[in-house]
């Protein structure tokens, strides 16, 4: 258990319709990541937030957010949904500030999106 | 960004040693290189991090040679449980932080 939490742990939706996934990270981890991994996929790196502020983002679409609140959980928002968008989504947090790789990055159990 | 290059796949017995190489030719001078394994539907998990010559831990062992412009993952006596798929990263020190996975490297072991 790497004390990363997300929910739901799947999801199946329709296509054109909204979700939002849910990240809490490791007690004392400012920074939140998120990923999308698709089926036979690479690891896609989608954003960075570190104690409540945008960090970097990666190709993240514009039909997806993301925040981190004052509790420093986070919440992807994932809008007008596609088939192309089913995939696992993680989620990872890091204790430091966030400026390089060399950081371990503690990635939660992910949510399955299924769009249909 | 340093990219990194592995093989796609490996195959492997159990009881035997693996070494997984990765080829970052354009390491910065203050990258680190970190290695995460990732089992199917699940999150990957950090093996082990070095900068340079040997670093150990219980685990694996990760060595990295002088020039830095490559790295390679060791993992001694695999078991049928340590088939997954291995990444290999390398630090971004650029204006922001973007993590580069890569394709990884699938291990397979057999019995």
């Amino acid at each position: 258990d790497s004390g990363v939490t997300q929910t739901p742990k799947h999801l199946i939706t329709a296509t054109g319709q909204r979700v939002t996934l849910r990240c809490s990270p490791r007690s004392g981890d400012l920074s939140v990541y998120w990923y999308q991994q698709s089926l036979d996929q690479g690891l896609q790196f989608l954003i960075q937030y570190y104690n409540g502020e945008e960090r970097a983002k990666g190709n993240i679409l514009e039909r997806f957010s993301a925040q981190q609140f004052p509790d420093l959980h986070s919440e992807l928002n994932l809008s007008s949904l596609e088939l192309g968008d089913s995939a696992l989504y993680f989620c990872a947090s890091s204790v430091d500030f966030g400026t390089s790789a060399q950081e371990t990055q503690y990635f939660g159990p992910g949510t399955r999106l299924l769009v249909l | 960004l340093a990219k990194t290059t592995q093989p796609i796949s490996m195959d492997s017995y159990e009881g035997q040693e693996v070494n997984i190489t990765c080829s970052h030719n354009n390491i910065a001078t203050n990258d680190y290189i970190t290695w995460y394994q990732q089992f199917p539907s699940q999150g990957p998990r950090f093996i082990i991090q070095g900068y340079k010559t040997k670093v150990t831990n219980e685990v694996a062992s990760l060595f990295i040679p002088a020039d830095r412009k490559s790295s390679t993952l060791s993992l001694p006596r695999v078991s049928l449980s340590d088939t997954a798929v291995y990444y290999c990263l390398v630090g971004d020190r650029g204006g922001g932080f973007k993590t580069i996975f890569g394709a990884g490297t699938r291990l397979f072991v057999k019995a």
